[in-house]
């Protein structure tokens, strides 16, 4: 069973469309996160998510939004995308805060036409 | 100055060789990840540690909290580890701040 799953693995779109990236973990942690990989492979934080707070790096626009319905689910939204935007996505989650290891889903790649 | 340095950024070796990847911080830290990237692109996390060592199998990480220095070793190396392999460091502010990963090559 996986353990992060995300959905979908890959995503070609038009620029200026609003599109969602699925993220869900069965491990019953408490902590969710999204990176971005860019182009050079860094990756890097864009949300923490628990139940109690969420944490936004302020480099983030403010196109992009997470959602989480519950505890196991924590989604990326986008609207108006650029070309910018395209990138490896990844979902992690954890139990506690970055003092936990993170188990990560498998990306998704998001490609802007 | 990055907060978070790996070295070196590429590495090739031979199959066999011991290797050894570095990680230096410049930020207190609660803990130090390792983690390990594919060429297909999945993450996996190999270690966290805050002090001292651990193993598991043929892996061992170090970190060294008053230098602010972490090393991450492979013993008996083998082409199915090339990799690139991540340093991250959780801060106090709960931020989690990565290297630039190392890319690691095993030559049979």
């Amino acid at each position: 069973d996986t353990a992060v799953s995300q959905t979908p693995k890959y995503l070609v779109t038009q620029m200026g469309n609003d599109k969602s990236i699925k993220c869900e973990q069965n491990l019953g942690h408490d902590t969710m996160y999204w990176y971005k990989q860019d182009s050079k492979k860094f990756l890097k934080i864009m949300f923490s998510y628990n139940n109690k707070e969420l944490i936004i790096n302020e480099t983030v626009p403010n196109r992009f939004s997470p959602k989480s319905p519950d505890k196991a689910h924590l989604n990326l939204h986008i609207n108006s995308l650029e070309l910018g935007d395209s990138a490896v996505y990844f979902c992690a989650s954890s139990q506690g805060w970055g003092d936990q290891p993170q188990h990560f889903g498998d990306g998704t790649r998001l490609s802007i036409l | 100055k990055n907060e978070v340095e790996q070295s070196p950024q590429n590495l090739t070796a031979q199959e066999g060789e011991f290797i050894t990847i570095n990680c230096s911080y410049s930020v207190g830290i609660s803990a130090l990840h390792w983690l390990q990237q594919h060429p297909g692109g999945g993450i996996v996390s190999l270690f966290m540690l805050s002090s001292g060592k651990k193993k598991h199998g043929r892996l061992i990480a170090t970190i060294n909290i008053q230098e602010k220095h972490s090393s991450l070793h492979i013993t008996a190396s083998h082409p199915r580890d090339s990799a690139v392999y991540i340093c991250a460091v959780g801060d106090s502010n709960y931020q989690l701040i990565w290297g630039a990963g190392t890319k690691l090559i095993i030559k049979p």
